[in-house]
Protein backbone atom coordinates (compact mmCIF):
# COMPACT_ATOMS: atom_id res chain seq x y z
CA UNK A 1 0.00 0.00 0.00
CA UNK A 2 0.93 3.61 -0.46
CA UNK A 3 3.33 4.93 2.61
CA UNK A 4 5.63 7.96 3.55
CA UNK A 5 9.22 7.14 5.08
CA UNK A 6 10.46 10.15 6.76
CA UNK A 7 14.31 10.30 8.63
CA UNK A 8 13.92 9.89 11.93
CA UNK A 9 14.77 12.43 14.26
CA UNK A 10 15.00 14.29 16.66
CA UNK A 11 17.59 16.37 14.71
CA UNK A 12 19.67 19.13 16.55
CA UNK A 13 21.03 21.70 14.62
CA UNK A 14 22.57 25.67 15.54
CA UNK A 15 20.99 28.55 14.93
CA UNK A 16 21.71 29.53 11.16
CA UNK A 17 22.66 26.22 10.40
CA UNK A 18 21.58 24.04 6.96
CA UNK A 19 18.33 21.98 7.18
CA UNK A 20 17.27 18.87 5.29
CA UNK A 21 14.86 16.07 6.34
CA UNK A 22 14.55 13.50 4.00
CA UNK A 23 11.40 11.80 2.73
CA UNK A 24 10.15 9.40 0.34
CA UNK A 25 6.90 7.68 -0.67
CA UNK A 26 5.31 4.61 -2.51
CA UNK A 27 2.26 5.65 -3.83
CA UNK A 28 0.10 4.49 -6.81
CA UNK A 29 -0.51 6.76 -9.68
CA UNK A 30 0.47 10.76 -9.13
CA UNK A 31 -0.22 11.55 -5.12
CA UNK A 32 0.57 15.18 -4.60
CA UNK A 33 3.01 15.55 -1.82
CA UNK A 34 2.99 18.28 1.63
CA UNK A 35 5.04 18.86 4.64
CA UNK A 36 3.40 20.19 7.56
CA UNK A 37 4.68 21.75 10.69
CA UNK A 38 3.62 21.24 14.48
CA UNK A 39 5.08 23.76 16.42
CA UNK A 40 4.88 23.34 20.30
CA UNK A 41 1.04 23.70 21.88
CA UNK A 42 0.13 24.05 18.18
CA UNK A 43 -2.13 22.24 15.78
CA UNK A 44 -0.46 20.85 12.82
CA UNK A 45 -0.65 23.60 10.04
CA UNK A 46 0.38 22.89 6.00
CA UNK A 47 4.35 24.30 5.15
CA UNK A 48 3.93 23.56 1.74
CA UNK A 49 2.76 21.74 -1.08
CA UNK A 50 4.06 20.57 -4.79
CA UNK A 51 0.94 18.65 -6.27
CA UNK A 52 2.89 17.65 -9.61
CA UNK A 53 6.41 16.13 -10.51
CA UNK A 54 9.17 19.13 -10.65
CA UNK A 55 6.75 21.23 -9.01
CA UNK A 56 8.53 23.26 -5.68
CA UNK A 57 7.30 24.16 -3.10
CA UNK A 58 7.98 26.96 -0.92
CA UNK A 59 7.26 28.88 2.57
CA UNK A 60 9.07 30.90 5.71
CA UNK A 61 12.54 29.64 3.55
CA UNK A 62 11.80 26.29 3.90
CA UNK A 63 11.67 24.62 0.15
CA UNK A 64 10.74 21.09 -1.04
CA UNK A 65 10.80 19.29 -4.72
CA UNK A 66 8.60 16.38 -5.75
CA UNK A 67 11.43 13.96 -7.49
CA UNK A 68 9.20 11.59 -9.12
CA UNK A 69 12.22 9.69 -10.19
CA UNK A 70 13.17 9.38 -6.69
CA UNK A 71 10.14 9.28 -5.16
CA UNK A 72 11.11 12.04 -2.91
CA UNK A 73 10.53 14.99 -0.87
CA UNK A 74 13.06 16.46 0.94
CA UNK A 75 13.02 19.52 3.28
CA UNK A 76 15.49 21.74 2.75
CA UNK A 77 16.03 25.43 4.78
CA UNK A 78 19.25 27.31 4.10
CA UNK A 79 19.41 29.29 7.67
CA UNK A 80 17.54 27.41 10.46
CA UNK A 81 15.76 29.66 13.41
CA UNK A 82 15.04 29.11 17.10
CA UNK A 83 11.71 28.90 15.91
CA UNK A 84 11.68 26.62 13.62
CA UNK A 85 11.89 24.26 16.62
CA UNK A 86 8.80 21.43 15.63
CA UNK A 87 7.86 18.37 14.27
CA UNK A 88 7.84 18.19 10.72
CA UNK A 89 5.71 15.60 9.01
CA UNK A 90 5.42 14.70 5.69
CA UNK A 91 2.70 13.45 3.60
CA UNK A 92 0.36 12.38 0.32
CA UNK A 93 -2.96 12.24 -1.18
CA UNK A 94 -3.67 10.23 -3.52
CA UNK A 95 -5.84 11.96 -6.08
CA UNK A 96 -7.26 8.32 -7.77
CA UNK A 97 -9.50 5.87 -6.02
CA UNK A 98 -10.03 8.00 -2.88
CA UNK A 99 -8.64 10.75 -0.83
CA UNK A 100 -7.05 9.15 1.91
CA UNK A 101 -3.99 11.66 3.42
CA UNK A 102 -0.97 9.44 4.41
CA UNK A 103 1.70 10.98 6.70
CA UNK A 104 4.93 10.08 7.68
CA UNK A 105 5.92 9.56 11.31
CA UNK A 106 7.39 13.16 12.14
CA UNK A 107 11.09 14.52 12.60
CA UNK A 108 11.53 16.60 15.48
CA UNK A 109 14.12 19.22 14.86
CA UNK A 110 15.41 21.28 17.77
CA UNK A 111 17.61 24.45 16.66
CA UNK A 112 19.71 25.75 19.55
CA UNK A 113 21.20 29.42 20.33
CA UNK B 1 -12.42 33.93 11.29
CA UNK B 2 -12.79 30.63 13.34
CA UNK B 3 -10.34 27.77 12.85
CA UNK B 4 -11.70 24.08 13.41
CA UNK B 5 -12.91 23.47 16.90
CA UNK B 6 -13.23 20.13 18.75
CA UNK B 7 -14.96 18.87 21.59
CA UNK B 8 -13.95 17.33 24.09
CA UNK B 9 -10.38 18.75 24.28
CA UNK B 10 -9.76 15.14 26.90
CA UNK B 11 -12.36 12.58 27.10
CA UNK B 12 -11.52 9.83 29.91
CA UNK B 13 -13.55 6.60 29.82
CA UNK B 14 -13.11 2.93 30.72
CA UNK B 15 -12.91 0.01 28.50
CA UNK B 16 -16.46 -0.81 27.00
CA UNK B 17 -18.09 2.49 27.11
CA UNK B 18 -19.57 4.61 24.19
CA UNK B 19 -18.21 7.82 23.28
CA UNK B 20 -18.55 10.45 20.84
CA UNK B 21 -16.29 13.36 19.74
CA UNK B 22 -17.10 16.26 17.70
CA UNK B 23 -15.67 18.40 15.42
CA UNK B 24 -16.88 21.90 14.29
CA UNK B 25 -14.71 22.47 10.52
CA UNK B 26 -14.63 25.88 8.76
CA UNK B 27 -17.53 27.56 7.56
CA UNK B 28 -18.05 26.45 4.38
CA UNK B 29 -15.79 23.69 4.11
CA UNK B 30 -17.20 20.78 2.22
CA UNK B 31 -14.89 18.75 3.11
CA UNK B 32 -13.78 17.23 5.96
CA UNK B 33 -11.62 14.71 7.47
CA UNK B 34 -10.51 12.26 10.76
CA UNK B 35 -7.09 11.07 12.03
CA UNK B 36 -6.15 9.35 14.81
CA UNK B 37 -2.47 9.76 16.19
CA UNK B 38 -0.72 7.87 18.65
CA UNK B 39 2.54 8.89 20.40
CA UNK B 40 5.00 9.41 18.28
CA UNK B 41 3.53 8.63 15.46
CA UNK B 42 2.05 10.40 12.31
CA UNK B 43 -2.17 11.31 12.17
CA UNK B 44 -3.37 7.98 10.87
CA UNK B 45 -6.20 8.85 8.44
CA UNK B 46 -9.70 6.91 9.37
CA UNK B 47 -12.28 8.97 7.49
CA UNK B 48 -13.12 11.45 4.57
CA UNK B 49 -16.37 13.18 4.27
CA UNK B 50 -17.63 15.12 1.36
CA UNK B 51 -20.61 17.22 2.20
CA UNK B 52 -22.81 14.22 4.18
CA UNK B 53 -21.08 11.88 2.45
CA UNK B 54 -18.64 9.36 3.40
CA UNK B 55 -16.31 9.87 0.48
CA UNK B 56 -13.49 7.55 1.92
CA UNK B 57 -14.05 5.28 5.03
CA UNK B 58 -10.95 2.48 4.67
CA UNK B 59 -9.59 3.82 7.54
CA UNK B 60 -12.00 3.01 9.83
CA UNK B 61 -10.01 0.09 11.74
CA UNK B 62 -13.56 -1.67 12.75
CA UNK B 63 -16.64 -1.59 12.79
CA UNK B 64 -16.51 -0.03 16.56
CA UNK B 65 -15.73 3.32 14.50
CA UNK B 66 -18.31 5.30 12.65
CA UNK B 67 -18.76 8.55 12.27
CA UNK B 68 -21.52 11.12 11.08
CA UNK B 69 -21.98 14.54 9.35
CA UNK B 70 -25.53 14.65 8.96
CA UNK B 71 -25.69 18.07 7.62
CA UNK B 72 -22.77 18.19 6.02
CA UNK B 73 -20.99 20.76 8.75
CA UNK B 74 -20.39 19.47 12.13
CA UNK B 75 -19.49 15.87 12.37
CA UNK B 76 -19.27 13.23 14.95
CA UNK B 77 -16.92 10.60 15.54
CA UNK B 78 -18.18 6.90 17.18
CA UNK B 79 -16.90 4.66 19.22
CA UNK B 80 -18.99 1.82 20.44
CA UNK B 81 -17.33 -0.67 23.24
CA UNK B 82 -13.76 0.97 23.52
CA UNK B 83 -10.72 -0.11 24.26
CA UNK B 84 -7.41 0.67 26.16
CA UNK B 85 -5.48 0.85 22.03
CA UNK B 86 -8.30 3.43 21.36
CA UNK B 87 -6.30 6.23 23.64
CA UNK B 88 -4.64 8.57 21.31
CA UNK B 89 -5.43 11.95 19.85
CA UNK B 90 -8.34 12.68 17.55
CA UNK B 91 -8.02 14.86 14.97
CA UNK B 92 -10.28 16.42 12.65
CA UNK B 93 -9.55 18.47 9.69
CA UNK B 94 -11.33 20.63 6.98
CA UNK B 95 -10.94 21.81 3.84
CA UNK B 96 -12.61 24.00 1.03
CA UNK B 97 -13.18 21.67 -1.60
CA UNK B 98 -11.31 17.96 -0.68
CA UNK B 99 -8.62 17.17 -3.17
CA UNK B 100 -5.35 18.64 -2.45
CA UNK B 101 -6.94 21.86 -1.28
CA UNK B 102 -5.35 23.00 2.20
CA UNK B 103 -6.36 21.02 5.16
CA UNK B 104 -6.78 22.89 8.65
CA UNK B 105 -6.54 20.98 11.63
CA UNK B 106 -8.10 21.24 14.83
CA UNK B 107 -6.43 20.93 18.75
CA UNK B 108 -7.67 17.59 18.81
CA UNK B 109 -9.55 15.20 21.40
CA UNK B 110 -7.17 13.35 23.61
CA UNK B 111 -8.67 9.99 24.49
CA UNK B 112 -8.04 8.08 27.43
CA UNK B 113 -9.24 4.53 28.13
CA UNK B 114 -8.66 3.38 30.89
Amino acid sequence: GDSVTQMEGPVTLSEEAFLTINCTYTATGYPSLFWYVQYPGEGLQLLLKATKADDKGSNKGFEATYRKETTSFHLEKGSVQVSDSAVYFCALIRNTGGFKTIFGAGTRLFVKA
Amino acid sequence: GAGVSQTPSNKVTEKGKYVELRCDPISGHTALYWYRQSLGQGPEFLIYFQGTGAADDSGLPNDRFFAVRPEGSVSTLKIQRTERGDSAVYLCASSLAGGEDTQYFGPGTRLTVL
